[in-house]
């Protein structure tokens, strides 16, 4: 069990620019969530992949975020024109089934200049 | 918005027992009550869950009030690691084959030498 991947640590973009972070679960996990944490708050709800399918969305994700679990198996979440609003953690977590905790990769921090 | 509420801050001396408060007076009959714990610039962290009754792991142990409105989390040896913020969550309701958490703010716990 390797945990929780996410790819890059950081990021530093100029508003306007797309950015695209990718998420691997551990690999028997068959869902895969995104949360999203400012300075000073807990982690907010994005989205919720079972396998392939993006079956919830929280209203925060807006036109601009889109994200994907092509084949099952790692994700990523995109957002173009980004925003100095989207400067936040972005948290991947996954869990092999509905009840019992989540487990949470070490996250995205976006920084937007 | 949460579901529960916490103080935003506690101190622990170190080698003593850390207990953590948390009202969820609005908690449903089936909704279990979890605890995440987040160290600086990690993830969030899995401690334990529990439904009704107390509850002991490795970590930590969990005790829910008769009616179900309030739980401590108990870690009982605390050391400088357990220096954290701690997160109370009802999790909320089954959508998508799924539950979602619902952060609030948190117990910023603060182990002292």
């Amino acid at each position: 069990d390797t945990g929780v991947s996410q790819d890059p640590r950081h990021k530093i973009t100029k508003r306007g620019q797309n950015v695209t972070f990718r998420c691997d679960p551990i690999s028997e996990h068959n869902r895969l969530y995104w949360y999203r944490q400012t300075l000073g708050q807990g982690p907010e709800f994005l989205t919720y992949f079972q396998n392939e399918a993006q079956l919830e969305k929280s209203r925060l994700l807006s036109d601009r975020f889109s994200a994907e679990r092509p084949k099952g198996s790692f994700s990523t979440l995109e957002i173009q024109r980004t925003e100095q609003g989207d400067s936040a953690m972005y948290l991947c977590a996954s869990s092999s089934r509905a009840r019992g905790g989540y487990t949470f990769g070490s996250g995205t921090r976006l920084t937007v200049v | 918005d949460a579901k529960t509420t916490q103080p935003p801050s506690m101190d622990c001396a170190e080698g003593r027992a850390a207990n953590l408060p948390c009202n969820h007076s609005t908690i449903s009959g089936n909704e279990y009550v979890y605890w995440y714990r987040q160290i600086h610039s990690q993830g969030p962290q899995y401690i334990i869950h529990g439904l009704k009754n107390n509850e002991t792991n490795e970590m930590a142990s969990l005790i829910i009030t008769e009616d179900r409105k309030s739980s401590t989390l108990i870690l009982p040896h605390a050391t400088l690691r357990d220096t954290a913020v701690y997160y109370c969550i009802v999790r909320v309701g089954y959508t998508s084959g799924t539950y979602k958490y619902i952060f609030g703010t948190g117990t910023r716990l603060k182990v002292l030498a």
